[in-house]
């Protein structure tokens, strides 16, 4: 069965560092999506992303954070200048049929 | 501002036993309401989806409920398994943004 992967499954970094989040989508899907899960807080939306642009953004995703799909299978959320309450899982998902979302395992992103 | 608030926060049950978790929500206007199942670590993975004229929708031994005048939905777990130990998680979107807004989850301890 086709699955969201991502990479790296664990990222530490020092506070200031560029980190960039790695993610391929399943491969017919059309619609992707960033978000984040702090340690014992819910799930919170990040960024949605389709036809090559950004779709929709939360009051989270500022400067610091931007996604790119560089190729036909990655798609990438880089945060320019870590902080410490960047610490986080991040999750990726893709969509294919309207509702249905598929979330990738997640990358734990720790900053020092 | 949409919220969505599960109940109870914790639930400890013992093995082949029934449970149902709640979710009310006040996100307007309604598109649809999803229920995850995320085990500790992983990315959530998907139960169910309903959409406004829909209010029932089984999936296994998953049956979720969804009454849209009182804005509130369930999940009924049927002859719990020892696998079913997981955060349970009610996701709603609203029509016109897709930015969804997660509840913090219920989380269910299946005791043997």
């Amino acid at each position: 069965e086709p699955e969201v992967t991502q990479t790296p499954s664990h990222q530490v970094t020092q506070m200031g560092q560029e980190v960039i989040l790695r993610c391929v989508p399943i491969s017919n899907h059309l619609y992707f999506y960033w978000y984040r899960q702090i340690l014992g807080q819910k799930v919170e939306f990040l960024v949605s992303f389709y036809n090559n642009e950004i779709s929709e953004k939360s009051e989270i995703f500022d400067d610091q954070f931007s996604v790119e799909r560089p190729d036909g299978s990655n798609f990438t959320l880089k945060i320019r200048s870590t902080k410490l309450e960047d610490s986080a899982m991040y999750f990726c998902a893709s969509t294919g049929s309207l509702y249905e979302q598929y979330f990738g395992p997640g990358t734990r992103l720790t900053v020092t | 501002k949409n919220q969505v608030e599960q109940s109870p926060q914790s639930l400890i049950i013992l093995e082949g036993k029934n449970c149902t978790l709640q979710c009310n929500y006040t996100v307007s206007p309604f598109s649809n309401l999803r229920w995850y199942k995320q085990d500790t670590g992983r990315g959530p993975v998907s139960l169910t989806i309903m959409t406004f004229s829909e209010n029932t929708k089984s999936n296994g031994r998953y049956t979720a409920t969804l009454d849209a005048d009182t804005k509130q939905s369930s999940l009924h777990i049927t002859a719990s398994q020892l696998s079913d130990s997981a955060s349970y998680i009610c996701v709603v979107s609203s029509g016109g943004s897709y930015i969804p807004t997660f509840g913090r989850g219920t989380s269910l301890i299946v005791h043997p």
